[in-house]
């Protein structure tokens, strides 16, 4: 079965603090996962794509295959990093299978 | 210049009435989406469009009926409107091989 599983509803840090949004998946293909963020009163937006291996305000995420996982991670979390992240998996060119979202609360 | 636009934003409708929800993307992609957001966030994919052709329907109840009338747009159309039907439906699109898929903001329905 295809699935994104974030298992934490909320998370709450302290400015400064690291941070880490776990997402594992599962998918018999070979996974192309996604990063999004909704920033209070925003549209859903690309955050980081694991084929691009890039850094995003900070952000970085790793595909571990043997694990199935693809966690979210930022050395010093910062206010503004307060959204709601959804971990997202390419299944098919038409069809992207969302995680069901973790709030994160970057607090003062 | 929005990329992805929705109208309306915010729609407040009874029971048993029929609604609609229009989405425009100017971004040349040729594959478009509708997503439910229900009240415990969660993103589930409803349909998926490819150059004006239904790839994906996620067994939605068929009082839900998209329509395409050419690449940029794909509308949503849903009779006879129950409670459960409350949520935030997002549009988005991307292009075929593409590996991102670009959002609009969001319509927020309130069935009453």
């Amino acid at each position: 079965a295809q699935r994104v599983t974030q298992p934490e509803k909320l998370l709450s840090v302290f400015k400064g603090a690291p941070v880490e949004l776990k997402c594992n998946y599962s998918y018999s293909g070979s996974p192309e996962l996604f990063w999004y963020v909704q920033y209070s009163r925003q549209r859903l937006q690309l955050l980081l794509r694991h084929i691009s291996r890039e850094s995003i305000k900070g952000f970085t995420a790793d595909l571990n295959k043997g694990e199935t996982s693809f966690h979210l991670k930022k050395p010093f979390a910062q206010e503004e990093d307060s959204a709601m992240y959804y971990c997202a998996l390419s299944v098919g060119t038409y069809k992207y299978i969302f995680g069901t979202g973790t709030r994160l609360k970057v607090l003062a | 210049d929005t990329a992805v636009s929705q109208t309306p934003k915010y729609l407040v409708t009874q029971m048993g009435n029929d609604k609609s929800i229009k989405c425009e993307q100017n971004l040349g992609h040729d594959t478009m989406y509708w997503y439910k957001q229900d009240s415990k966030k969660f993103l589930k994919i409803m349909f998926s469009y490819n150059n004006k052709e239904l790839i994906i329907n996620e067994t939605v109840p068929n009082r839900f009926s998209p329509k395409s009338p050419d690449k940029a747009h794909l509308n949503l159309h849903i009779n006879s409107l129950e409670l459960g039907d409350s949520a935030v439906y997002f549009c988005a699109s991307s292009s075929t091989g593409g590996t991102e898929a670009f959002f609009g903001q969001g319509t927020r329905l309130t069935v009453v």
